[in-house]
């Protein structure tokens, strides 16, 4: 089942925080975040796996709550460059091929 | 420098006619995948293969062929049985599924059905 994401979309003034959230129905052993600026590929941020081991850009701040099955990735003092589409990808166990179930995505943007 | 490469970007084809899309990976990865994107929507995965000579149908296979004959390649060939097929449509690769990594993906290619 897709996860399902909050907000759908933000504005921002630079400088500004926002939070992105990623809830899912299933039990997950991992969470991908990908941010895809319009019309290019996705550029990958953050997994995060059950148990607490991340993978990432040090810049780059998430969370996984294994019990509520849920990951929010915060934006902190944002730039502009931030803008763009966030997207959670879910993997529900680890024998799975490595396939993900993409949310339908949080459009951000950063102004001035 | 290694990395994912999609051709055409744009391609525009006549309803009732075949097309396939190339994929080509030079990151040495096992696993590879395609992935449809609708206008304001997210990924949505079509096949993805694990090893080379080996797939397997994703969410949204109907209308769709695939093969891997060769490690670094994943063509999708997009039928005339796909009743929607205009879509932008993106190849990932990842270095293998035994551990969790990140899914690298190509620039992608719109396809316009006219």
């Amino acid at each position: 089942q897709q996860p399902v994401q909050s907000p759908q979309a933000v504005i921002l003034r630079e400088g500004e925080d926002a939070v992105i959230n990623c809830s899912s129905s299933k039990a997950l052993y991992s969470v991908h975040w990908y941010r895809q600026k319009h019309g290019e590929a996705p550029v990958f941020l953050m997994i995060l796996l059950k148990g607490g081991e991340q993978k990432g850009h040090e810049k780059i701040s998430a969370s996984f709550n294994e019990k509520k099955q849920q990951s929010s990735l915060y934006l902190t003092a944002s730039q502009l460059s931030y803008s763009g589409t966030y997207f959670c990808g879910t993997e529900s166990s680890y024998n799975q091929g490595g396939k993900l179930i993409f949310g339908q995505g949080t459009e951000l943007s950063v102004k001035p | 420098d290694g990395g994912i490469t999609q051709s055409p970007k744009y391609l525009f084809r006549k309803e009732g006619q075949n097309v396939t899309l190339s994929c080509e990976q030079n990151l040495n990865h096992d696993a590879m995948y395609w992935y449809r994107q609708d206008p304001g929507q997210g990924l949505r995965l079509i096949y993805y293969s694990q090893i080379v000579n080996d797939f397997q149908k994703g969410d949204i296979a109907e209308g769709y062929s695939v093969s891997r004959e060769k490690k670094e390649s994943f063509p999708l060939t997009v039928t005339s049985a796909q009743k929607n097929p205009t879509a932008f449509y993106l190849c990932a690769s990842r270095v293998g599924v035994l551990e969790v990594n990140e899914q690298f993906f190509g620039p992608g290619t719109r396809l316009t059905v006219l």
